[in-house]
């Protein structure tokens, strides 16, 4: 079974503290994906990373940066959170063999961030 | 750009009938992919299916399948003998062939009553 996994399920953090999510595969995937889902607006992309320390933009990635050392790990930044980016965030990995962008992306539970 | 649109926020429906969730999107592409992933309530979000727009034949998973009519840029998502464990936010998602970036729709919370 593939795993993912994210540091917290919940986080509470103050108006400019930098803040990180962490995300974990156990599957090898090369492809790993950070959304917030927010209610009305469904799921939208922040970024998403090809390999390790190779990562590209997604659709709302201002105010977040991400790091990708380990082919495993994928971390979300908020370099000083703010209250707009209370949300839930999900992690997603993807492998890359076998049918490329039309594979399954596989989630991880969430983490529910509030900024206050 | 692409949009994903489903119209239904909220529905219900009663242990064993059938529903459907309807799903549309804009596009001047002709290859893409189109998903249904479910996300149960506090438990991870699932693939249920996937489609290939070049493929005509409607995708099928045992109880769920697909309305895909590419002309009128339709999706819907069809349950079968729906079951408690089907409660849950059903997400409609479009995909580029030459891209990563998965569009979402807004979702449907789907409730399943005995």
């Amino acid at each position: 079974d593939v795993k993912v996994t994210q540091s917290s399920r919940y986080l509470v953090k103050r108006t400019g503290e930098k803040v990180f999510l962490e995300c974990v595969q156990d599957m090898d995937h090369e492809n790993m994906f950070w959304y917030r889902q927010d209610p009305g607006l469904g799921l939208r992309l922040i970024y998403f990373s090809y390999d390790v320390k190779m990562k590209e933009k997604g659709d709302i990635p201002e105010g977040y940066s991400v790091s990708r050392e380990k082919k495993e790990r994928f971390s979300l930044i908020l370099e000083s959170a703010s209250t707009n980016q209370t949300s839930m965030y999900l992690c997603a990995s993807r492998p890359q063999v076998g049918g490329g962008r039309r594979n399954e992306q596989f989630f991880g539970p969430g983490t529910r961030l509030t900024v206050l | 750009a692409q949009t994903v649109t489903q119209s239904q926020p909220e529905m219900s429906v009663q242990e064993a009938e059938t529903v459907t969730l309807s799903c549309t999107y804009d596009t001047s592409e002709n290859n893409y992919y189109l998903f249904w992933y479910k996300q149960p309530p506090s438990r991870q979000m699932i693939l249920v299916i996937r489609q290939e727009a070049y493929k005509q034949q409607n995708a099928t998973e045992n109880r769920f399948s697909v309305n895909f009519q590419k002309a009128a840029k339709s999706f819907s998502l069809k349950i079968s003998d729906s079951q408690l464990g089907d409660t849950a936010m059903y997400f409609c998602a479009f995909l580029f062939y030459n891209t990563d970036k998965l569009i979402f729709g807004t979702g449907t919370r789907l409730q399943v009553f005995p």
